[in-house]
């Protein structure tokens, strides 16, 4: 089965660091993945999308790259605030229909 | 412009009661999903319509849970009769399609409907 994984675990950090965050997956690449912030009782919020051609995507601070050899995605925030905590899911997509397939998500927790 | 909206946000029901919960995606927007989130776990896909029709509901439990789309705009999800288990959040997503007529990939999620079975 196509499998996301991402580190249960919370990732706390303080201010003005870069958080980085993993999304491994299993089997055969992705056509893309996504990666969604989802803060509590709140619905997911899409933040990027890369395509398996594609090496590295920035927007503003975030940062996401996708490496085919490793099987996994890196997530970075530079430059880190408060208010960029909440939890980060990553999730692989197919060619097609775009059916998406969700890891469990990341709490990443900033510290002032 | 308006983004997914969903309703009941909360239901408490007891178990083997039913549920239904209601959807209204982004106008235009011709693909939409049911996940199901239990607390501290990622959305899991419960069924993706495009249009009218059912693209996916290979992890639907049939035996208690229904959607539809009717004219291809609104949904409904019901549960029927409820377990313990399906405490969660019933989350409503959307797309829209590109010009080639696959989806473009980023989903919209409404905010939910949390859903406790006593």
């Amino acid at each position: 089965s196509q499998k996301i994984e991402q580190n249960s675990e919370a990732l706390n950090i303080q201010e003005g660091k870069t958080a980085t965050l993993t999304c491994n997956y299993t089997n055969y690449s992705p056509a893309y993945l996504q990666w969604y912030r989802q803060d509590p009782g709140r619905g997911p919020v899409f933040l990027l999308l890369i395509r398996e051609n594609e090496k590295e995507k920035r927007k503003e601070r975030l940062k996401v790259t996708f490496d085919t050899t490793l099987k996994q995605s890196l997530f970075h925030i530079t430059a880190s605030q408060p208010a960029d905590s909440a939890t980060y899911l990553c999730a692989r997509g197919n060619s097609g229909y775009s059916t998406l397939t969700f890891g469990k998500g990341t709490m990443l927790l900033v510290s002032p | 412009e308006a983004g997914v909206a969903q309703s009941p946000r909360y239901k408490i029901i007891e178990k083997r009661q039913s549920v239904a919960f209601w959807c209204n995606p982004i106008s235009g927007h011709a693909t939409l999903y049911w996940y199901q989130q239990i607390l501290g776990q990622g959305p899991k896909l419960l069924i993706q319509f495009q249009n009218n029709g059912v693209v996916d509901d290979s992890q639907l439990p049939k035996d208690r849970f229904s959607a539809e789309r009717l004219k291809g705009v609104d949904s409904t999800l019901k549960i029927q009769p409820a377990k313990l288990e399906d405490s969660a959040v019933y989350l409503c997503a959307s797309s829209s399609i590109s010009t080639s007529g696959r989806a473009t990939g980023e989903l919209f999620f409404g905010e939910g409907s949390r859903l406790t079975v006593l």
